[in-house]
């Protein structure tokens, strides 16, 4: 089955760690997402790639580093630089539309994370 | 103003009744408008997809586009308890490699069944 993969489901980190989420994809997309959701907030957008081995800040990207070094994979590293990092986190990753030019997203099941 | 403005509900409906769900949106080059259906802890999936202006049907869901108005809906006939979700819009300007390609997406509007 085609789809998007985030590892693990439940993740608890103690004050001062970094931590990393895991993405992987086997649709043979592109371009790859980080999300952030808090409650009340809606999705906002961490980093995302188009192309492997590049990569661009989104909207609140302080305190969070990624890779792209495989087509299939988009890692998520929480640093201790990351003020409030309590939250779920989403991946996703887009296709073309047909006959269109802009990016149709699906996502994966998330990651919860907690800071103790 | 926010590019993007959803009202975040909840919105508590019987079972059978028609929902409408809405957004608005200020920036005038969004073209590609897209509904996600969100459960509890779960990742969001794409519902509904709409370009430009128009309605679009898809079994007891029709997503309808309005740029002059710059407002969205997305409708759900016969609603049932299995549709209490989160339900996210999402819009981009389209572009498929810039950044104007990334979509922007509304908070999201609680929307609970009753049987």
């Amino acid at each position: 089955d085609g789809g998007i993969t985030q590892s693990p489901k439940y993740l608890f980190r103690k004050e001062g760690q970094n931590v990393t989420l895991s993405c992987e994809q086997n649709l043979n997309h592109d371009a790859m997402y980080w999300y952030r959701q808090d409650p009340g907030q809606g999705l906002r957008l961490i980093y995302y790639s188009q192309i492997v081995n590049d990569f661009q800040k989104g909207d609140i990207a302080e305190g969070y580093s990624v890779s792209r070094e495989k087509k299939e994979s988009f890692p998520l590293t929480v640093t201790s630089a990351q003020k409030n990092p309590t939250a779920f986190y989403l991946c996703a990753s887009s296709i073309r539309l047909a006959g269109g030019l802009t990016d149709t997203q699906y996502f994966g099941p998330g990651t919860r994370l907690t800071v103790l | 103003q926010k590019e993007v403005e959803q009202d975040p509900g909840p919105l508590s409906v019987p079972e059978g009744a028609i929902v409408s769900l809405n957004c608005t949106y200020s920036n005038s080059a969004f073209q590609y408008f897209m509904w996600y259906r969100q459960y509890s802890r779960k990742g969001p999936e794409l519902l509904m997809y709409t370009y430009s202006s128009g309605n679009k049907e898809d079994g007891r869901f029709t997503a309808q586009v309005d740029k002059s108005s710059k407002y969205i809906s997305l409708f759900i006939r016969d609603s049932q308890p299995s549709d209490s979700a989160t339900y996210l819009c999402a819009m981009s300007a389209g572009t498929y490699g810039g950044s104007q390609g990334n979509l922007i997406f509304g908070k999201g509007t609680k929307l609970s069944v009753k049987p």
